[in-house]
Protein backbone atom coordinates (compact mmCIF):
# COMPACT_ATOMS: atom_id res chain seq x y z
CA UNK A 1 0.00 0.00 0.00
CA UNK A 2 0.89 3.54 -0.69
CA UNK A 3 2.31 5.69 2.13
CA UNK A 4 2.81 9.16 2.94
CA UNK A 5 5.42 10.57 5.88
CA UNK A 6 5.49 14.26 6.22
CA UNK A 7 8.86 15.20 7.90
CA UNK A 8 8.31 17.98 10.87
CA UNK A 9 4.89 18.01 12.22
CA UNK A 10 5.36 21.80 12.91
CA UNK A 11 7.48 24.48 10.68
CA UNK A 12 7.90 28.16 11.67
CA UNK A 13 9.44 30.61 9.23
CA UNK A 14 9.43 34.43 9.48
CA UNK A 15 7.36 36.34 6.65
CA UNK A 16 9.37 36.90 3.77
CA UNK A 17 11.27 33.74 4.34
CA UNK A 18 11.55 30.23 2.07
CA UNK A 19 8.61 27.80 2.95
CA UNK A 20 10.02 24.33 2.42
CA UNK A 21 7.72 21.03 3.53
CA UNK A 22 9.01 18.04 3.21
CA UNK A 23 7.12 14.74 1.84
CA UNK A 24 8.59 12.01 0.78
CA UNK A 25 6.17 8.36 -0.47
CA UNK A 26 6.28 5.02 -0.58
CA UNK A 27 4.57 3.48 -3.39
CA UNK A 28 4.94 0.45 -5.48
CA UNK A 29 3.44 1.60 -8.58
CA UNK A 30 4.03 5.51 -10.30
CA UNK A 31 2.14 7.83 -7.72
CA UNK A 32 0.08 10.49 -7.75
CA UNK A 33 0.54 13.22 -5.71
CA UNK A 34 -1.33 16.14 -3.71
CA UNK A 35 -0.56 18.91 -1.77
CA UNK A 36 -4.00 20.49 0.42
CA UNK A 37 -3.70 23.50 2.64
CA UNK A 38 -6.29 23.51 5.62
CA UNK A 39 -7.19 26.07 7.16
CA UNK A 40 -8.82 26.03 11.03
CA UNK A 41 -12.76 25.16 10.84
CA UNK A 42 -12.41 24.82 6.97
CA UNK A 43 -11.97 21.59 4.71
CA UNK A 44 -9.03 20.74 2.78
CA UNK A 45 -8.27 23.39 -0.13
CA UNK A 46 -6.41 21.95 -3.27
CA UNK A 47 -2.50 23.51 -3.74
CA UNK A 48 -1.16 21.67 -6.39
CA UNK A 49 -1.04 17.90 -8.04
CA UNK A 50 1.52 15.93 -10.03
CA UNK A 51 -0.11 12.90 -12.23
CA UNK A 52 2.53 12.55 -15.46
CA UNK A 53 4.36 15.29 -17.42
CA UNK A 54 6.55 17.75 -15.62
CA UNK A 55 8.19 16.87 -12.82
CA UNK A 56 7.93 20.58 -11.30
CA UNK A 57 4.09 21.44 -10.74
CA UNK A 58 3.35 25.38 -9.88
CA UNK A 59 -0.19 25.08 -7.78
CA UNK A 60 -2.19 28.40 -6.32
CA UNK A 61 -0.65 31.17 -3.74
CA UNK A 62 2.79 30.87 -5.52
CA UNK A 63 3.64 27.21 -4.20
CA UNK A 64 5.32 24.50 -6.16
CA UNK A 65 6.64 21.34 -5.37
CA UNK A 66 8.95 19.22 -7.30
CA UNK A 67 8.44 14.94 -7.89
CA UNK A 68 12.08 13.49 -7.66
CA UNK A 69 11.51 10.22 -7.96
CA UNK A 70 15.07 9.09 -7.37
CA UNK A 71 14.16 10.57 -3.82
CA UNK A 72 10.92 9.65 -3.30
CA UNK A 73 9.97 13.15 -2.43
CA UNK A 74 7.54 15.61 -2.94
CA UNK A 75 8.91 18.47 -1.32
CA UNK A 76 6.56 21.79 -1.25
CA UNK A 77 8.07 25.37 -1.61
CA UNK A 78 7.02 28.87 -1.66
CA UNK A 79 9.93 31.40 -2.05
CA UNK A 80 8.69 33.94 -0.04
CA UNK A 81 5.81 33.87 3.28
CA UNK A 82 3.47 35.62 3.91
CA UNK A 83 1.09 35.70 6.91
CA UNK A 84 -1.98 34.28 5.50
CA UNK A 85 -0.07 31.03 4.51
CA UNK A 86 0.04 30.03 8.15
CA UNK A 87 -2.32 26.93 8.08
CA UNK A 88 -2.08 23.10 8.07
CA UNK A 89 -0.54 21.12 4.96
CA UNK A 90 -1.09 18.10 3.69
CA UNK A 91 0.59 15.31 1.14
CA UNK A 92 -1.61 12.78 -0.21
CA UNK A 93 -1.00 10.05 -2.70
CA UNK A 94 -3.47 8.45 -4.25
CA UNK A 95 -3.95 4.80 -2.82
CA UNK A 96 -5.43 1.71 -4.70
CA UNK A 97 -7.76 -0.08 -3.01
CA UNK A 98 -8.80 -3.82 -3.77
CA UNK A 99 -9.59 -3.83 -7.15
CA UNK A 100 -6.50 -2.06 -8.15
CA UNK A 101 -8.10 1.24 -8.67
CA UNK A 102 -7.24 4.60 -6.38
CA UNK A 103 -11.46 5.54 -7.00
CA UNK A 104 -11.65 8.16 -4.10
CA UNK A 105 -8.90 7.17 -1.93
CA UNK A 106 -6.41 9.33 -0.94
CA UNK A 107 -3.77 8.38 1.75
CA UNK A 108 -2.40 11.50 4.01
CA UNK A 109 0.47 12.14 5.92
CA UNK A 110 0.08 13.60 9.49
CA UNK A 111 0.32 17.38 8.30
CA UNK A 112 2.55 19.70 9.16
CA UNK A 113 1.37 23.15 10.51
CA UNK A 114 3.23 26.20 9.35
CA UNK A 115 3.54 29.25 11.16
CA UNK A 116 4.64 32.87 9.72
CA UNK A 117 5.88 35.48 12.05
CA UNK A 118 6.35 38.69 11.67
CA UNK B 1 -20.00 27.48 -9.12
CA UNK B 2 -21.43 26.46 -5.52
CA UNK B 3 -18.89 23.99 -3.69
CA UNK B 4 -19.22 21.21 -1.38
CA UNK B 5 -21.50 21.65 1.44
CA UNK B 6 -22.12 19.41 4.83
CA UNK B 7 -24.73 19.17 7.15
CA UNK B 8 -24.60 19.82 9.84
CA UNK B 9 -21.51 21.25 10.97
CA UNK B 10 -21.40 20.68 14.11
CA UNK B 11 -23.36 17.43 16.60
CA UNK B 12 -22.80 16.19 19.71
CA UNK B 13 -24.05 12.88 20.44
CA UNK B 14 -24.21 10.27 23.43
CA UNK B 15 -22.20 6.70 23.23
CA UNK B 16 -24.61 4.26 22.04
CA UNK B 17 -26.85 6.51 19.91
CA UNK B 18 -26.21 6.43 16.06
CA UNK B 19 -26.01 9.60 13.72
CA UNK B 20 -26.37 10.92 10.19
CA UNK B 21 -24.26 12.95 8.13
CA UNK B 22 -25.05 14.31 5.17
CA UNK B 23 -23.11 16.05 2.10
CA UNK B 24 -23.74 17.60 -1.14
CA UNK B 25 -21.28 17.05 -4.15
CA UNK B 26 -20.63 20.29 -6.49
CA UNK B 27 -23.02 20.41 -9.58
CA UNK B 28 -22.19 17.50 -11.84
CA UNK B 29 -19.80 15.37 -9.44
CA UNK B 30 -20.80 11.99 -9.29
CA UNK B 31 -18.64 10.51 -6.81
CA UNK B 32 -18.14 11.54 -3.17
CA UNK B 33 -15.66 10.40 -0.57
CA UNK B 34 -15.71 10.45 3.10
CA UNK B 35 -12.77 10.60 5.25
CA UNK B 36 -12.56 10.87 9.12
CA UNK B 37 -9.89 12.98 10.93
CA UNK B 38 -8.42 12.81 14.56
CA UNK B 39 -5.48 14.28 16.15
CA UNK B 40 -4.38 10.95 16.63
CA UNK B 41 -4.66 9.27 13.46
CA UNK B 42 -5.24 12.34 10.97
CA UNK B 43 -7.02 11.43 7.50
CA UNK B 44 -8.83 8.23 6.75
CA UNK B 45 -10.36 7.24 4.45
CA UNK B 46 -13.80 5.92 4.77
CA UNK B 47 -15.36 5.26 1.46
CA UNK B 48 -16.28 6.20 -1.99
CA UNK B 49 -20.10 6.21 -3.73
CA UNK B 50 -20.30 6.74 -7.30
CA UNK B 51 -23.91 6.16 -9.12
CA UNK B 52 -25.24 5.08 -5.99
CA UNK B 53 -22.94 2.02 -5.48
CA UNK B 54 -19.66 2.13 -3.47
CA UNK B 55 -16.72 1.69 -5.63
CA UNK B 56 -14.07 1.58 -2.71
CA UNK B 57 -13.40 1.50 1.14
CA UNK B 58 -11.71 1.67 3.70
CA UNK B 59 -10.17 -0.24 6.95
CA UNK B 60 -13.48 0.98 9.18
CA UNK B 61 -15.77 -1.71 11.06
CA UNK B 62 -19.57 -1.82 9.98
CA UNK B 63 -20.98 1.13 12.16
CA UNK B 64 -19.26 3.20 9.14
CA UNK B 65 -21.57 2.84 6.65
CA UNK B 66 -23.29 4.89 3.96
CA UNK B 67 -25.18 5.81 0.91
CA UNK B 68 -25.91 7.96 -2.14
CA UNK B 69 -29.11 8.91 -3.79
CA UNK B 70 -29.75 9.36 -7.39
CA UNK B 71 -29.08 13.39 -7.12
CA UNK B 72 -25.42 12.44 -6.16
CA UNK B 73 -26.26 13.34 -2.22
CA UNK B 74 -24.76 11.44 0.00
CA UNK B 75 -25.06 10.55 3.87
CA UNK B 76 -22.61 8.35 6.45
CA UNK B 77 -24.40 6.78 9.28
CA UNK B 78 -22.43 5.84 12.49
CA UNK B 79 -24.30 3.76 14.53
CA UNK B 80 -23.92 2.74 18.00
CA UNK B 81 -20.87 5.12 19.07
CA UNK B 82 -18.17 5.04 20.72
CA UNK B 83 -16.27 8.19 22.15
CA UNK B 84 -13.42 7.46 19.72
CA UNK B 85 -15.91 8.22 16.58
CA UNK B 86 -15.50 11.91 17.64
CA UNK B 87 -13.52 13.69 14.85
CA UNK B 88 -14.19 15.83 11.39
CA UNK B 89 -15.74 13.96 8.89
CA UNK B 90 -15.00 15.14 5.57
CA UNK B 91 -16.76 14.82 2.29
CA UNK B 92 -14.82 15.04 -1.18
CA UNK B 93 -16.77 15.38 -4.32
CA UNK B 94 -14.90 14.70 -8.01
CA UNK B 95 -16.26 14.02 -11.76
CA UNK B 96 -15.83 10.08 -10.80
CA UNK B 97 -12.91 9.89 -13.12
CA UNK B 98 -9.19 7.82 -11.70
CA UNK B 99 -7.36 10.03 -9.33
CA UNK B 100 -4.18 8.62 -11.94
CA UNK B 101 -6.25 10.29 -15.21
CA UNK B 102 -6.78 13.61 -13.23
CA UNK B 103 -9.63 13.48 -11.47
CA UNK B 104 -9.05 15.85 -8.50
CA UNK B 105 -11.51 15.75 -4.53
CA UNK B 106 -12.75 19.43 -3.71
CA UNK B 107 -13.68 18.80 0.36
CA UNK B 108 -16.17 20.55 1.91
CA UNK B 109 -15.65 22.02 5.24
CA UNK B 110 -16.65 18.97 7.20
CA UNK B 111 -18.86 18.35 10.03
CA UNK B 112 -17.36 18.14 13.73
CA UNK B 113 -18.72 15.40 15.75
CA UNK B 114 -18.45 15.24 19.50
CA UNK B 115 -19.72 11.94 21.54
CA UNK B 116 -20.06 12.33 25.05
Amino acid sequence: AQSVTQLGSHVSVSEGALVLLRCNYSSSVPPYLFWYVQYPNQGLQLLLKYTTGATLVKGINGFEAEFKKSETSFHLTKPSAHMSDAAEYFCAVSDLGAGGTSYGKLTFGQGTILTVHP
Amino acid sequence: KAGVTQTPRYLIKTRGQQVTLSCSPISGHRSVSWYQQTPGQGLQFLFEYFSETQRNKGNFPGRFSGRQFSNSRSEMNVSTLELGDSALYLCASSLGGLIELGDTQYFGPGTRLTVL
